[in-house]
Formats: C-alpha cells, sequence, structure tokens
C-alpha cells in the first residue's frame, strides 16, 4: 500500500518550453504532497507544499512563477516548470501525505522524475 | 535554523554492522526518520521513530535517537550487498510535515 507515481520518469525538452510533472497517490488520498528537488549527489531540497484546493506554499527563493502547482484532487498533484532553462535541469521528486488510507505521519516519495533542458 | 548532517560515505564488508551517523539541530523534531535511496529512483522509506523514544528495532534496522546530543543513527546488521544505497535522514522541524534532509550517506558494501 500507500504508492506514489510520478509521470513521466524522465522528460527532455527544448530551453523555453514548458514541461508538466504529475504525482499521483495510487491507493490513497492526500490532502498534501510535497515537491523536492534534487540535483547530483546532493540532497533533496523543498520546493513547495501543494494543498488540495488551495495554493501551494513555496519556499524561499522558488520562484511561484516559474514552478506551477496545481492540486486539484486528493490523489493528484502537477508541477509545471515553464519556459524551462538548462539551470532547471535536475531530479524532481514529489512525496504524498496519507489523509486517510495510511499512515499519516509519513511521506510517501514518487520515484522521481529526471528532466533535462537543451 | 534547520541542519541535519551526515558522514558522506561509509564502506562495509559485507555480513558486518553497519552504523550511519546523524546530527540535527531542531529539538521540536517529533518525528525522525531514515529513507533509503537506490541510483535513479526516489525514496524509500525504511524507519522512523517518534521523539520521546530512545530506540526502535525493524528487522535487521536498529534507529538510536539521543535526543539530548540531537543525535540520530542507523544500525543495520549484517549488512548485504542490495543495502549498498544513500541513506538519508531526515528532521521534521517545528513538529509539521516538512522534512528537512542531510546530504545523504553513501553505504558501500563489499564481499
Amino acid at each position: 500500500g500507500a504508492v506514489v507515481s510520478q509521470h513521466p520518469s524522465r522528460v527532455i525538452c527544448k530551453s523555453g518550453t514548458s514541461v508538466k510533472i504529475e504525482c499521483r497517490s495510487l491507493d490513497f488520498q492526500a490532502t498534501t504532497m510535497f515537491w523536492y528537488r534534487q540535483f547530483p549527489k546532493q540532497s533533496l531540497m523543498l520546493m513547495a507544499t501543494s494543498n488540495e484546493g488551495s495554493k501551494a506554499t513555496y519556499e524561499q527563493g522558488v520562484e511561484k512563477d516559474k514552478f506551477l502547482i496545481n492540486h486539484a484532487s486528493l490523489t493528484l498533484s502537477t508541477l509545471t516548470v515553464t519556459s524551462a532553462h538548462p539551470e532547471d535541469s535536475s531530479f524532481y521528486i514529489c512525496s504524498a501525505l496519507p489523509s486517510s488510507g495510511g499512515d499519516q505521519e509519513t511521506q510517501y516519495f514518487g520515484p522521481g522524475t529526471r528532466l533535462l533542458v537543451l | 535554523g534547520e541542519d541535519v548532517e551526515q558522514s558522506l560515505f561509509l564502506s562495509v564488508r559485507e555480513g558486518d554492522s553497519s552504523v550511519i551517523n546523524c546530527t540535527y539541530t531542531d529539538s521540536s523534531s517529533t518525528y525522525l526518520y531514515w529513507y533509503k535511496q537506490e541510483p535513479g529512483a526516489g525514496l524509500q522509506l525504511l524507519t522512523y521513530i517518534f521523539s520521546n523514544m530512545d530506540m526502535k528495532q525493524d528487522q535487521r534496522l536498529t534507529v538510536l535517537l539521543n535526543k539530548k546530543d540531537k543525535h540520530l543513527s542507523l544500525r543495520i546488521a549484517d549488512t548485504q550487498t542490495g543495502d549498498s544505497a544513500i541513506y538519508f535522514c531526515a528532521e521534521t522541524p517545528g513538529g509539521y510535515n516538512k522534512l528537512i534532509f542531510g546530504a545523504g550517506t553513501r553505504l558501500a558494501v563489499h564481499p
């Protein structure tokens, strides 16, 4: 139980285009989801907290107009990297906090999406 | 401030025990977590400990918490080659669900 999926797993795009990454909780509902970014051989940095039905909360230094987050349902959050540039290339990982159907004190992580911007 | 520190690398022989150490700063962290990440993959929750506990054991894994020193350790008994991965500890500052991760400890298991 408590499975989180991400789609796509890997994406390559041209500079200036926008890329949407989906995060889904498959067997539980999640009022809150989180988006992280991980550079090679580094730790995960929290980008934003996504709340179903309300605006996301962004961490200091993260541009909310650059990284658009939509949490339209209790099982889906999307992260859109707008006008992507090579420096946005990274590994993006989401996590979901069960609001029901799981351990509500634990974040469950997706497998990650590797973005490469050319 | 929020800061979690870990040693970056640990090498052990197969069958030995591994001990990965972590220090954190926020004494209000309600839970402290250990996650495992294999190459190119997301994070897998290994175990977590509630802040009012000193120790938690789960099969080959033992977590020790010294709240006074803000020190957390993960012991893996009978380490196997499949345990080779990066291990992250994480705190939850302010008692909320926001996770602050350490830099990760790369565990290498050799024959």
